[in-house]
């Protein structure tokens, strides 16, 4: 029921391409679907977040797709730079609550020239 | 400059050792969180604290402790029961009702 899935594991772009990373959840009490960058020996870094009351949120190049019936939610990296080779997480969690943020095991993104 | 502080960056700790690494913020958030990365993995959660004097634990809490005595400050111990304690910990908080966890720079531990 806490769990959040995240695939895949690890990707391969070309610069210019589009980068797709899916997570799944289960607990439908769930409403708040942040995705976090992270570059090497930083901390995760807030890049962007949906609420379930729309299907798609857009910010630049980074666009979340939101599937509530399917309780799955995607990120799309459009013209996918080398800039961008990080490792992405997404979460779940509920507002109102200072409970846990489940995490997906996250993505390792590489993107070559 | 408002942020989360984490230090020391780099431990070195012999087995058996106990070891304390620092988060302090000055964000004025009321939730703090602790989590262990290892390589190629995800975020553990290890401890988290709601309000001062009051902390909960994680998935992982078994070998470590922490203290919540000010809002600023998170203090974790790593303690010599934690078998497998080399990984990089993150510091994280989170103010009410925004959803969004800010994290620290992470301070790396190696046992020897």
């Amino acid at each position: 029921q806490q769990q959040v899935k995240q695939s895949p594991q690890s990707l391969i772009v070309q610069k210019g391409g589009i980068s797709i990373i899916n997570c799944a959840y289960e607990n439908t009490a769930f409403d708040y679907f942040p995705w976090y960058q992270q570059f090497p020996g930083k901390g995760p870094a807030l890049l962007i977040a949906i609420r379930p009351d729309v299907s798609e949120k857009k910010e630049g190049r980074f666009t979340i797709s939101f599937n509530k019936s399917a309780k799955q939610f995607s990120l799309h990296i459009m013209d996918s730079q080398p800039g961008d080779s990080a490792t992405y997480f997404c979460a779940a969690s509920i507002l109102t609550s200072y409970d846990k943020v489940i995490f997906g095991p996250g993505t390792s993104l590489s993107v070559i020239p | 400059d408002g942020g989360i502080t984490q230090s020391p960056k780099y431990l070195f700790r012999k087995e058996g050792q106990n070891v304390t690494l620092s988060c302090e913020q000055n964000l004025n958030h009321d939730a703090m969180y602790w989590y262990r990365q290892d390589p190629g993995q995800g975020l553990r959660l290890i401890y988290y604290s709601q309000i001062v004097n009051d902390f909960q634990k994680g998935d992982i809490a078994e070998g470590y402790s922490v203290s919540r005595e000010k809002k600023e400050s998170f203090p974790l111990t790593v303690t010599s029961a934690q078998k497998n304690p080399t990984a990089f910990y993150l510091c994280a908080t989170q103010s009410r009702g925004s959803g969004e966890l800010f994290f620290g720079e992470g301070s790396r531990l190696t046992v020897l």
